[in-house]
């Protein structure tokens, strides 16, 4: 199986700040990479596919980028919205693998 | 717009069975395959399983292999997670998912419902 780790696990911000986080796989997988937005209690929701492609309606604040084994989730200037935990997803290869979360928090 | 309503979670003891439901509507569900995905309390997610759109393939975790089956019914845009021999650890919300693109063996998700919560204890 692929093995994804987020970098890091906990990170503390504030509102306007640039955060970036990575998410590095075991092995290649092209730029089949996804990253989602949880919130509490809430469903995940896709911010990012194909390792850089924003879904439709995520702001533009959001970017992704990487491919091979490496990738990176940026928030250009936080929004109070914006503090939630995100997970990189693979898509190379069955079984589908998450990483195991970062959690944004406000500083 | 796209939309997933999961129901069928519960109370269950170890070692028993649930059939979870997704019903999905604002798009043509025969079209898409789709997946489950859970998390348990506190945790990450984990994917468990996906179905073609025409249903033919189906996708499993080790972890569930032989357990779980999905399945689908087109004609009552329903997908389907039959859970037998449940685990404590497998007390969980679970999610469906729709894929992104029409016809394909699976690919990148668009849309998550918002879970069904499944209990295992005694």
């Amino acid at each position: 199986d692929i093995q994804l780790t987020q970098s890091p696990s906990f990170l503390s911000a504030s509102v306007g700040d640039r955060v970036t986080i990575t998410c590095r796989a075991s092995q290649g997988i092209s730029d089949h990479l996804a990253w989602h937005q949880q919130k509490p209690g809430k469903a995940p929701k896709v911010l990012i596919y194909a390792a850089s492609t924003l879904q439709t309606g995520v702001p533009s604040r959001f970017s992704g980028s990487g491919s091979g084994t490496e990738f990176t989730l940026t928030i250009s200037g936080l929004q109070p919205e914006d503090f939630a935990t995100y997970y990189c997803q693979q898509l190379n290869a069955y079984p589908i693998t998450f990483g195991q979360g970062t959690r944004l928090e406000n500083k | 717009q796209v939309e997933l309503v999961e129901s069928g979670g519960g109370v269950v003891q170890p070692g028993g069975s649930l059939r979870l439901s997704c019903v999905a509507s604002g798009f043509t569900f025969n079209n898409f395959g789709m997946h489950w995905v859970r998390q348990a309390p506190g945790k990450g997610l984990e994917w468990v399983s996906f179905i073609r759109f025409d249903g033919t393939n189906k996708y499993y975790a080790d972890s569930v292999k032989g357990r779980f089956t999905i399945s689908r019914d087109n004609s009552k845009n329903t997908l389907y997670l039959q859970m037998n021999s449940l685990r404590v650890e497998e007390m969980a919300v679970y999610y469906c998912a729709k894929d992104i693109k029409e016809y394909s063996d699976g690919t990148y998700f668009d849309s998550w419902g918002q879970g069904t919560l499944v209990t295992v204890s005694s």
